[in-house]
Order: C-alpha cells, then sequence, then structure tokens
C-alpha cells in the first residue's frame, strides 16, 4: 500500500510570491491534514479536509489555505510568501471517523525556502 | 486550550540503557495522546497512542507509555535503548474525537552513544 505521497520534495521561492504544494494521500483515507514544521515553533497545525470539507483549522493567517478534491487529493497553498514561511510542510492523512484516535500516516514533507 | 509539554529538549543515554522521554498534557477532556518519531530528512512515524482502556501502551520498536491522570503524564520509555533509537521524538494531544488537529510538544532529540 503506497504511503502519503508529496510533491515536490524541494521548494525555492522569492518574497511576495505564492506556492501549491500537493498531497496524495494513502487509499481509502478521508482526512488530510497540514502541519508547518520550524525550528522555533515547532510543529504546528494548518488545517484538516475531510471529504472536500475544511473540518479543523489551526492559527494562521488566511494567506495559508487549502483544499481537498473528490479523490481525497489535497493542495494548500501560500500566498505572498514571507522569510519567515520557509519550512518544513508535513501533510497526514488518517480515515477520518470520528471513532477515536485515528492513526495519522505523515508524508515526508516538501521543504519550502523563501529567499 | 490544550497544550503539551516535553521535558528536556535533548537527552543522551548509552546503548543498552533505560531510555525516558518525558511529557506532560493539559486538556479539559479526556485526551487522545500520541508518541510519534523523526528521523532525519523524514516525516513522522506512530510509535504509539492512547484513547482509552489499559494505560500501559506498548507500541512498536519495544516503546511503551503509561499514561497517568493524576500526573496529566505520558512519559514514553524504553528498557535498553539501541543506536538506531537516535532521532527526535514528539508527544501530541489531539482535542477531538477523530484523534486529528494534533498539537504537538516542542520535541525531545535522543542521543544515543556507544
Amino acid at each position: 500500500k503506497a504511503g502519503v505521497t508529496q510533491t515536490p520534495r524541494y521548494l525555492i521561492k522569492t518574497r511576495g510570491q505564492q506556492v501549491t504544494l500537493s498531497c496524495s494521500p494513502i487509499s481509502g483515507h478521508r482526512s488530510v491534514s497540514w502541519y508547518q514544521q520550524t525550528p522555533g515553533q515547532g510543529l504546528q497545525f494548518l488545517f484538516e479536509y475531510f471529504s472536500e470539507t475544511q473540518r479543523n483549522k489551526g492559527n494562521f493567517p488566511g494567506r495559508f489555505s487549502g483544499r481537498q478534491f473528490s479523490n481525497s487529493r489535497s493542495e494548500m497553498n501560500v500566498s505572498t510568501l514571507e522569510l519567515g514561511d520557509s519550512a518544513l510542510y508535513l501533510c497526514a492523512s488518517c480515515r477520518g471517523g470520528e471513532d477515536g484516535g485515528n492513526i495519522q500516516y505523515f508524508g515526508a514533507g516538501t521543504r519550502l525556502s523563501v529567499l | 486550550a490544550q497544550s503539551v509539554t516535553q521535558l528536556g529538549s535533548h537527552v543522551s543515554v548509552s546503548e543498552g540503557a533505560l531510555v525516558l522521554l518525558r511529557c506532560n498534557y493539559s486538556s479539559s477532556v479526556p485526551p487522545y495522546l500520541f508518541w510519534y518519531v523523526q528521523y532525519p530528512n523524514q516525516g513522522l512515524q506512530l510509535l504509539l497512542k492512547y484513547t482509552t482502556g489499559a494505560t500501559l501502551v506498548k507500541g512498536i520498536n519495544g516503546f511503551e507509555a503509561e499514561f497517568k491522570k493524576s500526573e496529566t503524564s505520558f512519559h514514553l520509555t524504553k528498557p535498553s535503548a539501541h543506536m538506531s533509537d537516535a532521532a527526535e521524538y514528539f508527544c501530541a494531544v489531539s482535542p477531538n474525537q477523530a484523534g486529528t488537529a494534533l498539537i504537538f510538544g516542542k520535541g525531545t532529540t535522543l542521543s544515543v552513544s556507544s
């Protein structure tokens, strides 16, 4: 069974640009979550999509947005990039039912560098 | 709001020694708790999770954790460290029934010396 796939693995952008990251979840998983990992702030939850709807949202500015498609694949977009957006962005998928303690499986991440 | 505190950003042990990584959480409701491990340039891998039931949870690679509600703790242990255990470990809590939207601790880097 294929794992969570994130593309691209590495990105270099300049301030003010926008970027789109992609995540393909494990087959059968309906929930996709995004996390930002930085040395200073650690791992922070961005948002979760379940069956094409945003189900949970973290405390990030509106420049960060996402969506989920009918095949459960997800994209996140960051507009007007700032230097502080440089981070490893991790995607995680799980079945998503509210039956307690889903196991989230993480992709290897997309490392974004903003110059 | 829920939060997770990992005591000690760096822990060093000798190969064969006991590993103890500390995690305390704050939660107003019974939590779902997780320990994840991250190796360099990789994503996170689940070690174990606590939802309900038995308070001693066994995970992969010989790790286990004990949920202590009275102490709001969920410390991770392994009786005998191996060189391959060197990695960063994260404790996390989920505030919802699905176990998603994880709130992570700052992480503990485990070093193992021979």
